[in-house]
């Protein structure tokens, strides 16, 4: 059975602090894996990763895939109240299926 | 915020009753992924429509249908309700299922309670 999943479920830290967020899955057929933030309702995207070992960047924020060990990373450095969400991971296969993790929730103390 | 609406905003149906949930795309995109979170779960891949036309179903039943019209809007029905199908239904809108690109634009969502 295809499925994603996410860890650690929730996380507290403080602010200043850097997290890594993990995601793994066994899908057939892989095409891409997409990172989302969610905050409130509509999950917005952040990354989407389709090569191994290609690092993708964005201020803070960074993802990297191994499609050998079928595992990707988000990591967020110097993190803010701001960031507080849950992320979700997302698989999506030749068929156009998507298949998401269950998230982890992450709590920014101040 | 991004271009996608989706209405109503909340829903109360009865068991057994039918649902019809509307999508309105992102201007510019073809495709649209329907989904269904849980409370505390990820969404589930529900289906997605490009060009009008179904282009990948997750493991849901039957009851469970959609359109895409000419303008790329959407519709979602579920019929036969069950209490099991609370949730909240997310539309997502993207281009081209041909460019490799699922950067997906998400609605606010769709909150329907059966009880």
């Amino acid at each position: 059975e295809d499925k994603v999943v996410q860890s650690p479920l929730s996380l507290v830290v403080h602010e200043g602090d850097t997290v890594t967020l993990n995601c793994s899955y066994e899908v057939t057929n892989f095409r891409s894996l997409l990172w989302y933030k969610q905050e409130k309702k509509a999950p917005t995207f952040l990354f989407m990763l389709t090569s191994s070992g290609i690092e993708k960047k964005s201020g803070r924020l960074s993802s990297i895939l191994d499609k050998k060990e079928l595992f990707s990373i988000l990591n967020i450095t110097a993190t803010q109240t701001g960031d507080s969400a849950v992320y979700l991971c997302a698989v999506v296969n030749t068929g156009n299926q998507f298949y998401f993790g269950t998230g982890t929730s992450l709590t920014v103390i101040p | 915020e991004t271009g996608v609406t989706q209405s109503p905003t909340h829903l109360i149906k009865t068991r057994g009753q039918q649902v019809t949930l509307r999508c309105s795309s992102q201007s510019g995109h073809n495709t649209v992924s329907w989904y269904q979170q849980a409370l505390g779960q990820g969404p589930q891949f529900i289906f997605q429509y490009y060009r009008e036309e179904e282009n990948g179903r997750g493991n849901f039943p039957p009851r469970f249908s959609g359109l895409q019209f000419p303008n790329y809007s959407s519709e979602l029905n579920v019929n036969a309700l069950e209490l099991d199908d609370s949730a909240l239904y997310l539309c997502a809108s993207s281009t081209s299922r041909t460019s490799g690109i699922y950067e997906q634009y998400f609605g606010p969502g769709t909150r329907l309670t059966v009880t």
